[in-house]
């Protein structure tokens, strides 16, 4: 059965730290990963990953693939309140449908 | 910009109530999705559509059903609501990998 889990659950930091956010997974015919970030509203997109190896980066954002390892991770540098939120981690297979894990809670302090 | 809009924000429906969940996306994509989001649970997906008039259940379609009568429309109906579906309801679109959320809708059934 195809999975997707995120780690940590949640996580509280100060501001200016740098967390790192984890998602690994297990989908059949592995086609992409999306990050998203949620606040009080609808998912937002972040980033999109197909191949290993390549940071994309936004700003103070980036995320990387290991296909190898099947897991990817998303970096926020010098933490804002405002990445206060939860981040989604989707994974997606042949089919069009994206499996997601159950997100990790950011609550960054002032 | 993509758009996607769900009939409401909040509704409070009485258990054994139909309810009629709408969504309406303005980009012409292909593929919708209903998914529900529960906390601890993440995002899970009840349904899915790839063309007009086309549906694939997702993992929990259980008590739900879907219609797409033209391609920018997908509906979400709960023959007869029950306590144990409120929860907050997301409505995507996409064209290929990347999934555009709608503001979402928090049903309440009491």
């Amino acid at each position: 059965e195809d999975k997707v889990v995120q780690s940590p659950l949640s996580l509280v930091v100060h501001e200016g730290d740098t967390v790192t956010l984890n998602c690994s997974y297990e989908v059949t015919n592995f086609r992409s990963l999306l990050w998203y970030k949620q606040e009080k509203k609808a998912p937002t997109f972040l980033f999109m990953l197909t191949s290993s190896g390549i940071e994309k980066k936004s700003g103070r954002l980036s995320s990387i693939l290991d296909k190898k390892e099947l897991f990817s991770i998303l970096n926020i540098t010098a933490t804002q309140t405002g990445d206060s939120a939860v981040y989604l981690c989707g994974a997606r297979g042949a089919t069009n449908k994206l499996i997601f894990g159950t997100g990790t809670l950011l609550a960054v302090q002032p | 910009d993509v758009k996607v809009t769900q009939s409401s924000r909040y509704l409070v429906k009485r258990t054994g109530e139909k309810v009629f969940l709408e969504c309406v996306q303005d980009m012409d994509h292909e593929n919708m999705f209903w998914y529900r989001q529960d906390p601890g649970l993440g995002l899970r997906l009840i349904y899915f559509s790839y063309d007009v008039k086309m549906k694939e259940k997702g993992d929990i379609p259980e008590g739900y059903s879907v219609s797409r009568e033209k391609k920018e429309r997908f509906s979400l109906i709960l023959e007869s609501a029950s306590t144990n579906q409120t929860s907050m309801y997301l409505c995507a679109s996409s064209f290929w990998d990347e999934q555009y959320f709608g503001p979402g809708t928090r049903l309440t059934v009491t």
